[in-house]
């Protein structure tokens, strides 16, 4: 299995707050992504990492954040959180190049906006 | 952007059968993989198949690229193989997903 690490794995939190999820991998991939699933929507791109201080939007980023300040750590914050980003956050990580185009999941972070 | 549609939406089997879900893209694409979400939630890749067919043990899968779609095959299903299935496509970089196609195989 992919060492990923996804923290914290559930979190209830309030309107306006705001809110850090972090994902660690040990593979040295240099893709990284956050992805949000949600009934009816299937997984979403928020953001991506393609190296480290280097990141861009996905489908569905406003709202949120993003930081890399190493190659192993992919921060994603929400600066105040709505219950709208009540939902099951997913980190991946991708190799390219020679390790190739095959995404790995972690095991998923459960968000409730209250 | 790319647009992915997958069916059928929910496939109910018996322990045993066989089963073909489909994945259709509206563009080309140089990178498509194949995912299953067992009920825990937990997501596994299961082929990365831009073109060709792959198969590992009872599944597999053929990408017809120049036609824009992707099969994936389970054989014998069993009730492990249940949970969603998704495709993604896209580029190098990022993928788009489909909404899934949800299979249950009852015992």
């Amino acid at each position: 299995d992919a060492g990923i690490t996804q923290s914290p794995r559930h979190k209830v939190t309030e309107t306006g707050t705001p809110v850090t999820l972090r994902c660690h991998q040990t593979e040295n991939h240099r893709y990284m992504y956050w992805y949000r699933q949600d009934p009816g929507h299937g997984l979403r791109l928020i953001h991506y990492s393609y190296g480290v201080k280097d990141t861009d939007k996905g489908e569905v980023s406003d709202g949120y954040s993003v930081s890399r300040s190493k190659t192993e750590d992919f921060l994603l914050t929400l600066e105040s959180a709505t219950s709208s980003q009540t939902s099951v956050y997913f980190c991946a990580i991708a190799g390219g190049g020679f390790f190739g185009n095959t995404i790995y999941f972690g095991e998923g972070s459960w968000l409730t906006v209250v | 952007g790319i647009q992915v549609e997958q069916s059928p939406p929910d496939l109910i089997l018996q322990e045993g059968a066989n089963s073909t879900l489909r994945c259709n893209f509206s563009d080309s694409v140089n990178n498509l993989q194949w995912f299953h979400q067992n009920p825990w939630g937990q997501l596994i890749n299961l082929f990365y198949i831009p073109s060709g067919t792959k198969q590992n043990g009872r599944l597999s899968a053929t990408t017809v690229a120049t036609e824009r779609y992707s099969l994936l095959y389970i054989s014998s299903s069993q009730t492990t193989d249940s949970g969603v299935y998704f495709c993604a496509v896209g580029g190098s970089e990022k993928l788009v997903f489909g909404k899934g196609t949800k299979l249950t195989v009852n015992p």
